[in-house]
């Protein structure tokens, strides 16, 4: 079946250390991002990729980093510096044209930092 | 830049009532427009889309209609289930990779 995996489902992290959330796609999309959902605001973008080893910066970019060195795949890294990382976080996938071609999501990684 | 307004909930309706959710945007351009849902846990999956004026976007029984005059996509079901229960998120796209707009988010609660 095809479609977009994230993992880990629930993780945890202390406060200063780095965590890193998988995001796997095997729909052949050239695009993929990754977004912050929290109660009541919607979905954020953090940082989208057009296309592999190129990669841009969305609203809310300050205390992550992605990498992008394969096309199926596209970890984000929560960094010591976010502020305040507690938070839904969404993978998604789109083919080419945001305005044309449907934007698959995956089920999502709840980061708790305790 | 583009934004997204949406009716607040929560919102809660007995089985087979009437449901509208309320959605207006503002966008420079001609956007697509978009509603997705997102059960509990789980991440959105795209419910319906319309790409230009007056374009109506259908699925299991949702309808919304792309209103250009009134910058408009309101969310229509003529008869909800309890299984309709989840967020709906509209949201836009001016096209290109760059990203999707999404709003706040309305939970519908169907009760039996």
């Amino acid at each position: 079946d095809g479609g977009i995996t994230q993992s880990p489902k629930y993780l945890f992290r202390k406060e200063g250390q780095n965590v890193t959330l998988s995001c796997e796609q095997n729909l052949n999309h050239d695009a993929m991002y990754w977004y912050r959902q929290d109660p009541g605001q919607g979905l954020r973008l953090i940082y989208y990729s057009q296309i592999v080893n190129d990669f841009q910066k969305g609203d809310i970019a300050e205390g992550y980093s992605v990498s992008r060195e394969k096309k199926e795949s596209f970890p984000l890294t929560v960094t010591s510096a976010q502020k305040n990382p507690t938070a839904f976080y969404l993978c998604a996938s789109c083919s080419k044209d945001l305005s044309t071609d449907t934007q698959y999501f995956g089920p999502g990684t709840r980061l708790t930092v305790l | 830049g583009d934004s997204v307004t949406q009716m607040e909930g929560p919102v809660t309706l007995s089985e087979e009532a009437f449901l509208t959710i309320n959605c207006t945007y503002t966008a420079t351009g001609y956007p697509s427009l978009f509603w997705y849902v997102q059960y509990p846990g789980e991440g959105l999956q795209l419910l319906l889309k319309a790409t230009k004026a007056d374009d109506k976007g259908s699925n299991k029984g949702f309808e919304a209609t792309y209103r250009k005059e009134t910058t408009s996509f309101h969310l229509e079901k003529g008869s909800v289930q309890v299984s309709d229960s989840a967020v709906y998120f509209c949201a836009l796209s001016s096209g290109g990779y760059q990203k999707v707009t999404f709003g706040t988010g309305t939970k519908l609660q169907v009760i039996p």
